[in-house]
Protein backbone atom coordinates (compact mmCIF):
# COMPACT_ATOMS: atom_id res chain seq x y z
CA UNK A 1 0.00 0.00 0.00
CA UNK A 2 1.37 3.74 -0.25
CA UNK A 3 2.78 5.31 2.36
CA UNK A 4 4.57 8.45 3.06
CA UNK A 5 6.35 8.66 6.63
CA UNK A 6 7.92 12.32 7.60
CA UNK A 7 10.32 13.46 9.41
CA UNK A 8 9.76 14.43 13.51
CA UNK A 9 8.39 17.18 14.79
CA UNK A 10 11.29 20.54 15.11
CA UNK A 11 11.40 23.54 16.82
CA UNK A 12 13.61 26.43 15.32
CA UNK A 13 14.82 29.65 16.19
CA UNK A 14 13.63 32.77 13.57
CA UNK A 15 16.15 33.13 10.71
CA UNK A 16 16.89 29.41 11.38
CA UNK A 17 16.11 26.61 7.88
CA UNK A 18 14.19 23.30 8.85
CA UNK A 19 14.38 20.34 6.26
CA UNK A 20 11.75 17.82 6.08
CA UNK A 21 11.62 14.75 4.92
CA UNK A 22 9.19 12.52 3.20
CA UNK A 23 9.98 8.75 2.36
CA UNK A 24 7.84 6.78 -0.01
CA UNK A 25 6.57 3.29 -0.66
CA UNK A 26 4.62 1.16 -2.20
CA UNK A 27 4.60 2.40 -5.68
CA UNK A 28 7.11 3.83 -8.24
CA UNK A 29 8.24 6.96 -6.69
CA UNK A 30 10.28 7.88 -9.89
CA UNK A 31 7.32 8.70 -12.05
CA UNK A 32 5.15 10.87 -9.60
CA UNK A 33 5.79 13.82 -8.14
CA UNK A 34 5.66 14.87 -4.43
CA UNK A 35 3.62 18.20 -3.52
CA UNK A 36 3.82 20.13 0.03
CA UNK A 37 1.00 21.69 1.82
CA UNK A 38 1.21 23.58 5.35
CA UNK A 39 -1.65 23.95 7.85
CA UNK A 40 -0.82 26.94 10.40
CA UNK A 41 -2.72 26.40 13.40
CA UNK A 42 -6.24 26.59 13.39
CA UNK A 43 -6.17 27.62 9.81
CA UNK A 44 -6.83 26.00 6.51
CA UNK A 45 -4.40 24.22 4.00
CA UNK A 46 -1.87 25.97 1.83
CA UNK A 47 -0.13 25.11 -1.18
CA UNK A 48 3.78 25.32 -1.04
CA UNK A 49 5.02 23.63 -4.03
CA UNK A 50 5.57 20.38 -5.90
CA UNK A 51 8.72 18.48 -7.21
CA UNK A 52 8.79 15.65 -9.80
CA UNK A 53 10.59 13.10 -8.86
CA UNK A 54 10.70 11.94 -12.59
CA UNK A 55 12.68 14.87 -14.13
CA UNK A 56 13.35 17.26 -10.89
CA UNK A 57 10.75 19.93 -12.73
CA UNK A 58 9.33 21.91 -9.76
CA UNK A 59 7.13 25.03 -9.00
CA UNK A 60 6.67 26.74 -5.76
CA UNK A 61 4.20 29.21 -4.40
CA UNK A 62 5.16 33.01 -4.55
CA UNK A 63 4.18 33.58 -1.07
CA UNK A 64 7.59 31.03 -0.33
CA UNK A 65 9.87 31.45 -3.56
CA UNK A 66 13.17 32.30 -2.76
CA UNK A 67 12.97 30.62 0.69
CA UNK A 68 12.19 27.19 -0.38
CA UNK A 69 13.68 24.23 -2.04
CA UNK A 70 12.28 20.98 -2.42
CA UNK A 71 14.53 18.00 -3.61
CA UNK A 72 14.02 14.14 -4.50
CA UNK A 73 16.16 11.09 -4.09
CA UNK A 74 15.13 8.48 -6.05
CA UNK A 75 17.58 6.07 -4.42
CA UNK A 76 15.96 6.17 -1.22
CA UNK A 77 12.73 7.11 -2.64
CA UNK A 78 12.69 10.21 -0.39
CA UNK A 79 11.27 14.19 -0.98
CA UNK A 80 13.06 16.85 1.28
CA UNK A 81 11.54 20.55 1.93
CA UNK A 82 13.98 23.00 3.57
CA UNK A 83 12.49 25.80 4.26
CA UNK A 84 14.48 29.29 5.20
CA UNK A 85 14.71 32.72 6.79
CA UNK A 86 12.02 31.36 9.37
CA UNK A 87 9.46 33.70 11.24
CA UNK A 88 6.76 32.91 13.59
CA UNK A 89 4.37 32.82 10.48
CA UNK A 90 6.03 29.31 9.73
CA UNK A 91 4.87 27.51 12.56
CA UNK A 92 2.52 24.62 11.06
CA UNK A 93 2.17 21.23 10.35
CA UNK A 94 3.70 20.71 6.63
CA UNK A 95 2.23 17.88 4.69
CA UNK A 96 3.69 15.98 1.94
CA UNK A 97 1.38 14.10 -0.52
CA UNK A 98 1.81 12.37 -3.70
CA UNK A 99 0.63 14.06 -7.16
CA UNK A 100 0.29 12.33 -10.52
CA UNK A 101 1.77 15.40 -12.28
CA UNK A 102 1.23 18.68 -12.77
CA UNK A 103 -2.11 20.33 -13.92
CA UNK A 104 -5.28 19.13 -12.66
CA UNK A 105 -4.38 16.25 -10.73
CA UNK A 106 -5.53 14.87 -7.09
CA UNK A 107 -3.56 14.87 -3.76
CA UNK A 108 -3.98 10.94 -3.38
CA UNK A 109 -1.72 10.00 -0.57
CA UNK A 110 -1.12 12.10 2.41
CA UNK A 111 2.04 12.02 4.85
CA UNK A 112 1.02 12.03 8.62
CA UNK A 113 2.43 15.72 8.63
CA UNK A 114 5.32 17.17 10.81
CA UNK A 115 5.01 20.00 13.23
CA UNK A 116 7.27 22.86 12.87
CA UNK A 117 7.44 25.80 15.77
CA UNK A 118 9.37 28.48 15.05
CA UNK A 119 9.93 30.35 18.60
CA UNK A 120 12.92 32.30 20.38
CA UNK B 1 -5.01 34.87 -7.74
CA UNK B 2 -8.03 32.41 -7.52
CA UNK B 3 -10.31 32.01 -4.91
CA UNK B 4 -12.75 29.72 -3.42
CA UNK B 5 -15.03 30.07 -1.18
CA UNK B 6 -16.73 27.73 1.19
CA UNK B 7 -19.34 28.21 4.09
CA UNK B 8 -17.53 28.42 7.46
CA UNK B 9 -20.01 25.44 8.92
CA UNK B 10 -22.57 23.31 7.70
CA UNK B 11 -24.14 21.41 10.64
CA UNK B 12 -26.49 18.16 9.71
CA UNK B 13 -28.07 15.42 11.78
CA UNK B 14 -27.08 11.73 11.45
CA UNK B 15 -29.29 9.96 8.93
CA UNK B 16 -29.51 13.41 7.00
CA UNK B 17 -27.82 14.93 4.07
CA UNK B 18 -24.87 17.37 4.03
CA UNK B 19 -23.88 19.73 1.27
CA UNK B 20 -20.92 21.68 1.10
CA UNK B 21 -20.28 24.11 -1.74
CA UNK B 22 -17.04 25.98 -3.19
CA UNK B 23 -17.49 29.16 -5.30
CA UNK B 24 -15.46 30.04 -7.66
CA UNK B 25 -15.28 31.62 -10.94
CA UNK B 26 -16.24 29.67 -13.07
CA UNK B 27 -15.26 26.46 -11.44
CA UNK B 28 -17.61 24.32 -13.72
CA UNK B 29 -14.40 24.60 -16.25
CA UNK B 30 -11.84 22.96 -13.79
CA UNK B 31 -11.76 19.59 -12.01
CA UNK B 32 -12.36 19.82 -8.15
CA UNK B 33 -10.89 17.40 -5.84
CA UNK B 34 -12.47 17.69 -2.09
CA UNK B 35 -10.44 16.30 1.13
CA UNK B 36 -11.72 15.66 4.79
CA UNK B 37 -9.77 16.31 7.61
CA UNK B 38 -10.64 15.17 11.11
CA UNK B 39 -9.00 16.45 14.18
CA UNK B 40 -5.23 15.97 14.28
CA UNK B 41 -4.99 13.86 11.06
CA UNK B 42 -3.50 14.63 7.75
CA UNK B 43 -6.48 15.07 4.92
CA UNK B 44 -7.86 12.47 3.29
CA UNK B 45 -8.98 12.43 -0.57
CA UNK B 46 -12.78 11.72 -0.92
CA UNK B 47 -13.82 13.14 -4.28
CA UNK B 48 -11.73 13.93 -7.33
CA UNK B 49 -12.04 14.95 -10.76
CA UNK B 50 -15.91 16.40 -9.73
CA UNK B 51 -17.27 13.10 -9.27
CA UNK B 52 -14.69 10.22 -8.66
CA UNK B 53 -14.29 8.28 -5.55
CA UNK B 54 -11.49 6.83 -4.68
CA UNK B 55 -11.29 3.41 -3.35
CA UNK B 56 -12.22 2.79 0.17
CA UNK B 57 -14.86 6.02 -0.13
CA UNK B 58 -18.35 5.12 0.69
CA UNK B 59 -20.77 6.00 -2.07
CA UNK B 60 -22.45 7.85 0.58
CA UNK B 61 -20.18 10.53 -1.04
CA UNK B 62 -21.05 12.30 -3.58
CA UNK B 63 -19.84 15.75 -5.99
CA UNK B 64 -20.75 17.92 -8.80
CA UNK B 65 -19.79 20.97 -10.66
CA UNK B 66 -21.16 23.14 -12.46
CA UNK B 67 -21.40 27.10 -13.30
CA UNK B 68 -19.74 29.27 -10.31
CA UNK B 69 -20.14 26.27 -7.41
CA UNK B 70 -18.90 22.97 -6.75
CA UNK B 71 -21.09 20.64 -4.51
CA UNK B 72 -19.71 17.70 -2.49
CA UNK B 73 -22.70 15.89 -0.87
CA UNK B 74 -22.66 13.60 2.05
CA UNK B 75 -25.92 11.25 2.09
CA UNK B 76 -27.01 9.47 5.63
CA UNK B 77 -24.48 11.58 7.20
CA UNK B 78 -22.69 9.50 9.93
CA UNK B 79 -20.69 10.61 13.30
CA UNK B 80 -17.84 9.40 12.01
CA UNK B 81 -17.97 12.30 9.12
CA UNK B 82 -17.76 15.31 11.35
CA UNK B 83 -14.65 16.68 10.14
CA UNK B 84 -12.98 19.77 7.98
CA UNK B 85 -14.08 19.77 4.57
CA UNK B 86 -11.97 21.43 1.63
CA UNK B 87 -12.51 21.69 -2.02
CA UNK B 88 -9.13 22.39 -4.30
CA UNK B 89 -8.55 22.90 -7.75
CA UNK B 90 -5.54 23.60 -10.19
CA UNK B 91 -5.61 26.97 -11.92
CA UNK B 92 -2.76 27.68 -14.48
CA UNK B 93 -2.48 31.52 -12.79
CA UNK B 94 -2.24 29.92 -9.47
CA UNK B 95 -0.94 27.22 -9.06
CA UNK B 96 -3.10 24.45 -6.82
CA UNK B 97 -5.83 26.61 -4.28
CA UNK B 98 -7.74 24.94 -1.77
CA UNK B 99 -10.82 26.47 -0.65
CA UNK B 100 -11.30 28.34 2.89
CA UNK B 101 -12.62 24.71 4.36
CA UNK B 102 -15.93 24.19 5.91
CA UNK B 103 -16.23 22.56 9.14
CA UNK B 104 -19.45 20.25 8.78
CA UNK B 105 -20.69 18.95 13.21
CA UNK B 106 -22.58 16.25 13.73
CA UNK B 107 -25.11 17.60 16.02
Amino acid sequence: QVQLVQSGAEVKKPGASVKVSCKASGYNFNIYAITWVRQAPGQGLEWMGWVSAYNANRDYAQKVQGRLTMTTDTYTSTAYMELGSLTSDDTAVYYCARLAGSGSHPFDYWGQGTLITVSS
Amino acid sequence: SYVLTQPPSVSVAPGQTARITCGGNNIGSKSVHWYQQKPGQAPVLVIYSDTDRPSGIPERFSGSNSGNTATLTISRVEAGDEADYYCQVWDDNSDYVFGTGTKVPVL
